[in-house]
């Protein structure tokens, strides 16, 4: 059984659209994680929710929109996709805050703006 | 500011030989370190972690890591680096603050020659 699983693996769409990324974990964890990772292979984190509610935001643009019906669910909805959007997104969970959980990481959403 | 450098872009090494793999960090305080594995098409797993206490930290898969405070570094290193071994390997630094983050190396790949 999967245990961080986003949805789709692969998405391809053109500059201007809006989508959105499905994240889903089943292991009870409380804290859950949206990365980006850039073609030269830099992770960074977005965005933070612990118990759906969040807690940590790094200065993404207003255009990204992450969302949590409940704690086992964090997706990420992207606006007017721009060009430089293009990047594999990891959706991550732990059980709690703090660095003694450790995080669990799904395979990755490989986003590709034309 | 706060930052993770892993000089080595790519390291290919042969199969039964020894690996290190470098990591400097750059944090005022007590710093939470960690080591990831990505391999290709997959999201990061934790090889090992350390927060304090013995300098020397063992992980999975047969890893292990010192950290040296006189040194700012956290250098990874394997005995025997098996095929199977052949990923991105990302060193990073956790940020305690009012919620805690990570922050990543940008990756080092390593390559196992047969």
């Amino acid at each position: 059984d999967t245990a961080v699983s986003q949805t789709p693996k692969y998405l391809v769409t053109q500059m201007g659209n809006d989508k959105s990324i499905k994240c889903e974990q089943n292991l009870g964890h409380d804290t859950m994680y949206w990365y980006k990772q850039d073609s030269k292979k830099f992770l960074k984190i977005m965005f933070s929710y612990n118990n759906k509610e969040l807690i940590i935001n790094e200065t993404v643009p207003n255009r990204f929109s992450p969302k949590s019906p409940d704690k086992a669910h964090l997706n990420l909805h992207i606006n007017s996709l721009e060009l430089g959007d293009s990047a594999v997104y990891f959706c991550a969970s732990s059980p709690g805050q703090g660095f003694n959980q450790p995080q669990h990481f799904g395979d990755g959403t490989r986003l590709s703006i034309l | 500011a706060q930052s993770v450098t892993q000089p080595d872009i790519h390291i290919t090494v042969s199969e039964g030989a020894s690996l290190e793999l470098r990591c400097n960090y750059s944090y005022g305080a007590t710093p939470y370190l960690f080591w990831y594995v990505q391999s290709p098409g997959q999201g990061l797993q934790l090889l090992l972690k350390y927060f304090s206490g013995d300098t020397l930290v063992q992980g999975i898969k047969g890893f292990e890591a010192e950290f040296k405070r006189s040194q700012s570094s956290f250098n990874l290193r394997k005995p025997s680096v098996h095929w199977s071994d052949a990923a991105e390997y990302f060193c990073a630094v956790g940020l305690y603050s009012s919620a805690s983050k990570i922050i990543f190396g940008s990756g080092t790949r390593l390559s196992i020659r047969p």
